[in-house]
């Protein structure tokens, strides 16, 4: 079985610039979740999406994140315009259901996002 | 909120001995708890998980954890550590709403020959 694929796995940037990331999650499963990993810290989720709609978006900061699932399959995230702050690894992770107890969630390898 | 603490930032065996990892969590109810590994350049990998069943939970590559509550720990260990253990670990609680996950700042395992 497949795995979760993210490209790029590398991406330079200038501040103020636009960068997209693009995940494939593991096929059949419905739910699909990105998240931020800042160097030293634990990932944190930025948004949840059941199919093609968001379940979760609340720490997704909107001014500058958007994220999309139009087809309820492949999806991307999108930061316009970066900061320095952004600079993280960018995970995505699917799941058969939407999370219940104990759901596992299938991380792909991340996107390394370094913004100068 | 549901949340987590590693308690070590770093920890450091000789091959071959035991492995401890300690995790303090924090819920207002029956936690689903996990321990995720990451190695350099690659996912995280699940090593197992707790779900209300039994309190002692065994993972893969020998890993296993035990649901403590009256200690509100979920501290992984593992009898004797390989040097392809080294890693980073986190430790994850399921979030309030039941959708994220709240990861621990992990802890950094290096395996000494």
């Amino acid at each position: 079985e497949a795995g979760v694929a993210q490209s790029p796995r590398y991406k330079i940037i200038e501040k103020r610039q636009s960068v997209a990331f693009w995940c494939n999650p593991i096929s059949g499963h419905a739910t699909l979740y990105w998240y931020q990993q800042i160097l030293g810290q634990g990932p944190k989720l930025l948004i949840q999406f059941q199919n093609n709609g968001v379940v979760d978006d609340s720490q997704l900061p909107k001014d500058r994140f958007s994220a999309e699932r139009l087809k309820g399959v492949d999806s991307t995230l999108k930061i316009q315009p970066a900061k320095l702050e952004d600079s993280a690894v960018y995970l995505c992770a699917s799941s058969p259901y939407l999370a219940g107890e104990g759901e596992t969630q299938y991380f792909g390898p991340g996107t390394r996002l370094l913004v100068l | 909120a549901q949340s987590v603490t590693q308690l070590d930032s770093h920890v450091s065996v000789s091959e071959g001995t035991p492995v401890l990892l300690r995790c303090n969590y924090s819920s207002s109810y029956s936690p689903s708890l996990f321990w995720y590994v990451q190695h350099p350049n690659k996912g995280l990998q699940l090593l197992l998980k707790y779900t209300s069943a039994a309190t002692l939970v065994k993972g893969i590559n020998g890993f296993e954890a035990e649901f403590k509550k009256s200690e509100t720990s979920f501290h992984l260990t593992k009898p004797s550590a390989h040097m392809s253990d080294a890693a980073e670990y986190f430790c994850v609680v399921r979030g309030d709403s039941g959708y994220a996950l709240n990861f621990g700042k992990g802890t950094s395992l290096l395996v000494t020959p």
